[in-house]
C-alpha cells in the first residue's frame, strides 16, 4: 500500500534562509509525487508535482523539489524563505488503483522568524 | 472560474446528533474526493466519486458516514449519529479527468471543521 512519511513535524527558519522539507514515499511502480501547501483558514494550494521526465520540478512561489528513487524522497527546497511561506506543508503520493487515489502525509509546519 | 466551496465551515454539534457537509466541486470535474484530517494526524482518504457513482470507499470510517452525489454535481457528507472520535476537518476535492497523464490533480476546498462534543 501506499504511504508517505514527514518526519518532521515543524520546522523553524529564519527569514532569507533556505528551506529543505523531507518526504519519503512508499509504494510499488513509478509515483505521482505532489506538494501541497496549508494557509490558515486555506484549502491546500498545489505548489508542484512529479508525472515523469526531469526529477527536479518547479513549482510556484519560488519552489521546487527533487525526486530521488533510490532513496524514495520527494523534498521540497526553497533557497531562500519569506515570512509569508509560513503554513504548513503535505507532501502526497497518487497512484492508479481502480481509480486514482491521493494519499497524504502528516504535514510539517513551517515556521517564519524574523 | 469558482473554486470548491465547502460548508458550513465550522459545525459544533453534540454527540448523538446529525450533521450534513456540503461539497461543490468545480464545475465540470468529474471526480470528486472527501478526505478528512483528524487533529495533528495526516489527511486520510475517504471517498472519490467519479460523477455519481462511488468508484473507492474504501475510507469511510463505518457505516455512520454516507456520501451521496446525486446527479454528479454537489456532493453531500453525513454523519448519523456523530461521535466523538468524529471531530476533524473535512475536506473536499475535485479533479478533472486527465487521460494525458491518469493522474488527478486535486483542487481543495477550505475545510469543513467538525467538532462534536
Amino acid at each position: 500500500a501506499q504511504s508517505v512519511t514527514q518526519p518532521d513535524i515543524h520546522i523553524t527558519v529564519s527569514e532569507g534562509a533556505s528551506l529543505e522539507l523531507r518526504c519519503n514515499y512508499s509504494y510499488g511502480a513509478t509515483p505521482y509525487l505532489f506538494w501541497y501547501v496549508q494557509s490558515p483558514g486555506q484549502g491546500l494550494q498545489l505548489l508542484l508535482k512529479y508525472f515523469s521526465g526531469d526529477t527536479l520540478v518547479q513549482g510556484i512561489k519560488g519552489f521546487e523539489a527533487e525526486f530521488k528513487r533510490s532513496q524514495s524522497s520527494f523534498n521540497l527546497r526553497k533557497p531562500s524563505v519569506h515570512w509569508s511561506d509560513a503554513a504548513e506543508y503535505f507532501c502526497a503520493v497518487g497512484a492508479n488503483t481502480g481509480g486514482f487515489k491521493t494519499i497524504f502525509g502528516a504535514g510539517t509546519r513551517l515556521f517564519v522568524k524574523a | 472560474e469558482a473554486g470548491v466551496t465547502q460548508f458550513p465551515s465550522h459545525s459544533v454539534i453534540e454527540k448523538g446528533q446529525t450533521v450534513t457537509l456540503r461539497c461543490d466541486p468545480i464545475s465540470g470535474h468529474d471526480n470528486l474526493y472527501w478526505y478528512r484530517r483528524v487533529m495533528g494526524k495526516e489527511i486520510k482518504f475517504l471517498l472519490h466519486f467519479v460523477k455519481e457513482s462511488k468508484q473507492d470507499e474504501s475510507g469511510m470510517p463505518n457505516n455512520r458516514f454516507l456520501a451521496e452525489r446525486t446527479g454528479g454535481t454537489y456532493s453531500t457528507l453525513k454523519v448519523q449519529p456523530a461521535e466523538l472520535e468524529d471531530s476533524g476537518v473535512y475536506f473536499c476535492a475535485s479533479s478533472p479527468r486527465d487521460r494525458a497523464s491518469g493522474a488527478n490533480v486535486l483542487t481543495f476546498g477550505a475545510g469543513s471543521r467538525l467538532t462534536v462534543l
